[in-house]
């Protein structure tokens, strides 16, 4: 079993529809990132949390550390979103490089 | 500031040639992490450099594979020989520590060995 799950792992969507991206861990983690990769380029940051909840523009992300699992919410989706969407943690006490990523959910965001 | 820039953005190469990728981190970051990026093992860590030092390369999978930080603004990781199983997208990334948990990618370089 993958220390870091995502769910769905592919997902459509239609132009406006609120998105939920979901992301558990069975590790004791010190952070929780969330990057976005869009086709063919880089690796974006798009949130970094430890606890509670962060906002920027319309997407949201949310972490329960007791249930050791984090969502990523795209409010008013819009086809430049498309993208995948990965979900890594910094494994607490483990080595300082590393990053356990998860396998990335694809989003496709219909016009 | 530029970011983390890396090159090339594409390589193709035959099996058997040495191919060498590039990294320039951002300016006074203190870490620097090589991922490798495949389809059916999504991204990976390979090797991490703090000031300049190899600190854990448990993540190279061969001899084959090496990876030097010769100063705090350039790093290379190369591959001799390369192998068909070695086509993937490898990204550099870039953190300091004074922000532990901010890492900044690069774009990448996605190589194909044929």
């Amino acid at each position: 079993k993958n220390e870091v799950e995502q769910s769905p792992q592919n997902l459509t969507a239609q132009e406006g529809e609120f998105i939920t991206i979901n992301c558990s861990y069975s590790v004791g983690i010190s952070a929780l990132h969330w990057l976005q990769q869009h086709p063919g380029g880089g690796i974006v940051s798009l949130f970094m949390l430890s606890s509670g909840k962060k906002k920027h523009g319309r997407l949201i992300a949310t972490i329960n550390i007791q249930e050791k699992h984090s969502s990523l919410h795209i409010t008013a989706s819009h086809p430049r979103d498309s993208a995948v969407y990965i979900c890594a943690v910094k494994n607490y006490g483990g080595s300082q490089g590393n990053l356990i990523f998860g396998k990335g959910t694809k989003l496709s965001v219909k016009p | 500031d530029a970011g983390v820039i890396q090159s090339p953005r594409h390589e193709v190469t035959e099996m058997g040639q040495e191919v060498t990728l590039r990294c320039k981190p951002i300016s006074g970051h203190d870490y620097l992490f090589w991922y490798r990026q495949t389809m059916m093992r999504g991204l990976e860590l390979l090797i991490y450099f703090n000031n300049n030092v190899p600190i854990d390369d448990s993540g190279m999978p061969e001899d084959r594979f090496s990876a030097k930080m010769p100063n705090a603004s350039f790093s290379t990781l190369k591959i001799q020989p390369s192998e068909p199983r070695d086509s993937a997208v490898y990204f550099c990334a870039s953190r300091t520590r004074d922000f532990p948990y901010g890492y900044t990618f690069g774009s990448g370089t996605r190589l194909t060995v044929v």
